[in-house]
C-alpha cells in the first residue's frame, strides 16, 4: 500500500523549534519531488516548500523563508521540514505531498501532522 | 491571501453539472500557459487529486470529473454531480519555482 506518514508535531511556543518527518512506504521516495503544505483547520491549502528527487533544488513560500529548511533522505524513504523560530501563524496542519518526477501536482498525500504555535 | 481566486462556494442539484472556475488574475502570465491541477477534500481526510495537468484524470478517477484551462481560467467540471462528490475543491498550480493554490469552492449538493 502507498502511504506517506507525517509526525513530529505538536505545541510550542513563539520562536521555539520542530522537525518535521514525512516516511514513505509502498513508493520509492526519489523518484518524487517532495512538498509541505499547510492548512489549518477550516481554511485552504497552504504551500509551504518543495525539494527536487535528489535533493539538488528547493524552494519556499515566502512567509517561511530563512526560518524552514526541507531535506530528505533518499535512502530511507523520509522527507524533513525543520521549522525553526515558529509564529503563530505557522500554525496549522501539515502535509506532505509527492509530485511524480516534478509533474507539477501532487499525486500522493499523507494524513498530516498538527503544528500549534502558541503562548 | 491565496494565488489563484475561486469562487467560495457551488451548489448544484444531483444529477445536474457542476462547474468551478478558477482565476489567475494575480499571475505575471496567462493561467493557461501553465499545468492546473484539481483537489477534492472531504472532511477529516486529506486532498486528493481530481483532475492534473490541465485535464488528465488519475487512473480510477470518475469520468465525471473533467478539466478546461484557456486563456485566464481554468474550470473543473462535474457531470451527473452525486451526493458523494460534496467536498472542497481547490485548484493549484506553479508559478516561478512556488506553487499557487487556490482558496478552494465549498460544493453542495443540493
Amino acid at each position: 500500500e502507498v502511504q506517506l506518514v507525517e509526525s513530529g508535531g505538536g505545541l510550542v511556543q513563539p520562536g521555539g523549534s520542530l522537525r518535521l518527518s514525512c516516511a514513505a512506504s509502498g513508493f520509492t521516495l526519489s523518484t518524487y519531488w517532495m512538498h509541505w503544505v499547510r492548512q489549518v483547520p477550516g481554511k485552504g491549502l497552504v504551500w509551504v516548500s518543495r525539494i527536487n528527487s535528489d535533493a539538488s533544488s528547493s524552494s519556499y513560500a515566502d512567509s517561511v523563508k530563512g526560518r524552514f529548511t526541507i531535506s530528505r533522505d533518499n535512502a530511507n524513504n523520509t522527507l524533513f521540514l525543520q521549522m525553526n523560530d515558529l509564529r503563530v501563524e505557522d500554525t496549522g496542519v501539515y502535509y506532505c505531498a509527492g509530485d511524480p518526477r516534478g509533474s507539477y501536482f501532487f499525486e500522493q498525500w499523507g494524513r498530516g501532522t498538527l503544528v500549534t504555535v502558541s503562548s | 491571501s491565496y494565488g489563484l481566486t475561486q469562487p467560495p462556494s457551488v451548489s448544484v442539484s444531483p444529477g445536474q453539472t457542476a462547474t468551478i472556475t478558477c482565476s489567475g488574475d494575480e499571475l505575471g502570465d496567462e493561467l493557461g500557459e501553465k499545468y492546473v491541477s484539481w483537489y477534492q477534500q472531504k472532511p477529516g481526510q486529506s486532498p486528493m487529486v481530481v483532475i492534473y495537468q490541465d485535464k488528465r484524470r488519475p487512473s480510477g478517477m470518475s469520468e465525471r470529473f473533467s478539466g478546461s484551462n484557456s486563456g485566464n481560467t481554468a474550470t473543473l467540471t462535474i457531470s451527473g454531480t452525486q451526493a458523494m462528490d460534496e467536498a472542497d475543491y481547490y485548484c493549484q498550480a506553479w508559478d516561478s519555482s512556488t506553487v499557487l493554490f487556490g482558496g478552494g469552492t465549498k460544493l453542495t449538493v443540493l
